[in-house]
């Protein structure tokens, strides 16, 4: 079974900042990964899929990277309502996801 | 619009069976891959199982095979889970969620819970 690592679990930052999650497989997937994110008592919402693809309606402040075995998340300036856990997943075997990242307010 | 309706979630004790199910509106059900997603309280998300659109195609997390039963009715527009031999670390919240397979799991329900406790 595909394993998915993300780092860090946890990530402090304030509203404008740069921000940046890892997630690596531990098989080549290609780029076959997404992200979700997902608030307190919400369903998950995917930002982007095939590794740098971006949902509709998904604001360009996001954006993905990576093929192979390591991905990034980018978050270009953080916005208050981008605090939230974040999920990079696997479809190129099955599904996996990656444990979570929670982006909390510094 | 695309929604999907989860149901079927209660408290149920150790050992026993349960079966979920999730109501699909606003796309061609029978078109599309779909997929249960668990997660524990406080925990990450876990996939559990997908089918395919037709229905010849299954797969199982290794911690529900041989337990959970994944099947689908697509004249009704349904998607169910058939849970037997309940254990308490299958205490989550179960999402059911459209999976179109290229684009990745694009909508999900509004989840529902099932508690395994004695």
């Amino acid at each position: 079974d595909i394993q998915m690592t993300q780092s860090p679990s946890t990530l402090s930052a304030s509203v404008g900042d740069r921000v940046t999650i890892t997630c690596r497989a531990s098989q080549s997937i290609g780029n076959w990964l997404a992200w979700y994110q997902q608030k307190p008592g919400k369903a998950p919402e995917l930002l982007v899929y095939k590794a740098s693809s971006l949902q509709s309606g998904v604001p360009s402040r996001f954006s993905g990277s990576g093929s192979g075995t390591e991905f990034t998340l980018t978050i270009s300036s953080l916005q208050p309502g981008d605090f939230a856990t974040y999920y990079c997943q696997q479809y190129n075997s099955h599904r996996t996801f990656g444990q979570g990242t929670k982006v909390e307010i510094k | 619009q695309v929604q999907l309706v989860e149901s079927g979630g209660g408290l149920v004790k150790p050992g026993g069976s349960l079966r979920l199910s999730c109501a699909a509106s606003g796309f061609t059900f029978s078109d599309y891959y779909m997929t249960w997603i668990r997660q524990a309280p406080g925990r990450g998300l876990e996939w559990v199982s997908y089918i395919s659109s037709g229905g010849d195609t299954i797969y199982y997390a290794d911690s529900v095979k041989g337990r959970f039963t994944i099947s689908r009715d697509n004249a009704k527009n349904s998607l169910y889970l058939q849970m037997n031999s309940l254990r308490a670390e299958d205490t989550a919240v179960y999402y059911c969620a459209r999976d179109p397979v290229v684009t990745a799991i694009d909508y999900w329900g509004q989840g529902t819970l099932v508690t395994v406790s004695s």
